[in-house]
């Protein structure tokens, strides 16, 4: 079956400091994935998204950035943490299918305060 | 512009009864809708999905109906029980948008034991 891992779960960072969030999948292969932040008081907005090894596609322009090194991992990061940076980090996978849509599967979170 | 809008942040009902969650779209690309269920500090769960050829589907006691002319769909809980209580966000995609899926911003339902 497939999981998908972030950690951490919780990160306090001072403004400035840079960030570093990990994702891993495990039991699939060549999915898509995406990096989501919940804002309080606000819905789910996609940040980033990737298709394959290399390849990412900013949603929101921002001060952060992702990358996908492997085909199971993508990593979300900024050199310099703003106070609205402050949320909670959500990665998903999906898997595409030629002629069918497929739900996106959510990792546990990273809340994120920068203070 | 937010494409995907959910108008009530919160609803409570008792348990027993029928619990429904509405959900309004705006763009007329979307042709794939989906509900997630969401605990604090947790990562959203699926809960039943719809494509726009259809206008009903029944997963238990979920049911999500789907209204293309209104740009409305809306998820059905019955019975409704206590460990339903959660955020349930509405989510739609467009065909050939690489899956990527708008949000809408969430309803807290609460069920009353």
């Amino acid at each position: 079956s497939q999981t998908i891992h972030q950690w951490p779960a919780t990160l306090v960072q001072p403004v400035g400091s840079p960030l570093s969030l990990e994702c891993t999948v495990e039991g699939t292969s060549n999915p898509n994935l995406y990096w989501y932040r919940q804002a309080a008081g606000r819905g789910l907005q996609l940040l980033f998204y990737s298709v394959g090894i290399g390849q990412i596609s900013s949603e929101v322009p921002q001060n952060l950035s992702a990358s996908r090194p492997q085909d199971r991992q993508f990593i979300l990061s900024s050199k310099k943490l703003l106070l609205s940076d402050s949320g909670f980090y959500l990665c998903a996978w999906s898997v595409p299918r030629r002629g069918r849509r497929d739900e996106q599967f959510f990792g546990p979170g990273t809340r994120l305060t920068v203070l | 512009d937010q494409q995907v809008k959910q108008n009530s942040p919160s609803l409570s009902v008792q348990e027993g009864r029928i619990s429904i969650l509405n959900c309004d779209y705006t763009n007329s690309m979307f042709d794939y809708f989906l509900w997630y269920k969401k605990y604090p500090a947790e990562g959203p769960t699926f809960l039943i999905s719809i494509s726009s050829i259809k206008d009903k589907n029944e997963d238990g006691r979920f049911t999500v109906f789907l209204n293309k002319s209104a740009k409305h769909l809306s998820l059905h809980i019955v019975p409704s029980q206590p460990g339903d209580s959660a955020v349930y966000f509405c989510a739609a995609s467009a065909q050939g948008g690489s899956e990527k899926l708008v949000f809408g911003k969430g309803t807290k339902l609460t069920v009353n034991p």
